[in-house]
């Protein structure tokens, strides 16, 4: 399983943009990377996933260089409500578990 | 989009007793099914991968007598806590894996989490 490493915690305000990094050295070739947000006593929710070069959506941007050890989720603009934990998970094709690592606690403030 | 339910969101029950919590898929099959547990201010914790139709695979260190998988459906899995302990308390989520769609790989849906207090 492949082993991921984030920030422990971020600190941003109102209106700016965030990148979260996650280092994933031993991804495997058949391997996706999926962001997660977790609020307190809430089971996460699926943000954003991608294979590689960059991929976009309505919340949130994706950025996975050509050699793939790394991802950056890229939060536009964000509000007070943004405030929660962001977990990267590497996760296969027809694979079974995936690992949790411990997530980065992103604080907004007014 | 893909949505998980879990039942029930709270229970509390004395010590020695069991419980047992409900994961759905509402609107996919779901051929493999996901138990978490999630103490304060850690991560998730994988406990057990469960297949419809075949027995769950545990972690280790998850004793597989006091927490059984039941996955009999598509659709369903259940986790029931035997003879609980106030030391199993804790934040119980499962996740769902929808089958692969639009080039992606299968993508874990998460139920909203149980809380389980015993006393």
């Amino acid at each position: 399983l492949a082993k991921t490493t984030q920030p422990i915690s971020m600190d941003s305000y109102e209106g700016q943009e965030v990148n979260i990094t996650c280092s994933h050295n031993n991804i495997a070739t058949n391997d996706y990377i999926t962001w997660y947000q977790q609020f307190p006593s809430q089971g996460p929710r699926f943000i954003i996933q991608g294979y590689k070069t960059k991929v976009t959506n309505e919340v949130a941007s994706l950025f996975i260089p050509a050699d793939r050890k790394s991802s950056t989720l890229s939060l536009p603009r964000v509000s007070l409500s943004d405030t929660a934990v962001y977990y990267c998970l590497v996760e296969g094709t027809n694979a079974g578990k995936s690992t949790f690592g411990d997530g980065t606690t992103l604080t907004v403030k007014p | 989009g893909a949505v998980v339910s879990q039942h029930p969101s709270r229970v509390i029950c004395k010590s020695g007793t069991s419980v047992k919590i409900e994961c759905r898929s509402l609107d996919f099959q779901a051929t493999t099914m996901f138990w978490y547990r999630q103490f304060p201010k850690q991560s998730l914790m994988l406990m057990a991968t469960s297949n419809e139709g075949s027995k769950a695979t545990y972690e280790q260190g998850v004793e597989k007598d006091k927490f059984l998988i039941n996955h009999a459906s598509l659709t369903l899995s259940t986790l029931t806590v035997t003879s609980a302990h106030p030391e199993d308390s804790s934040f119980y989520i499962c996740s769902a894996r929808a089958g692969t769609s639009g080039g992606l790989t299968d993508t874990q849906y998460f139920g909203p989490g149980t809380r389980l207090t015993v006393l």
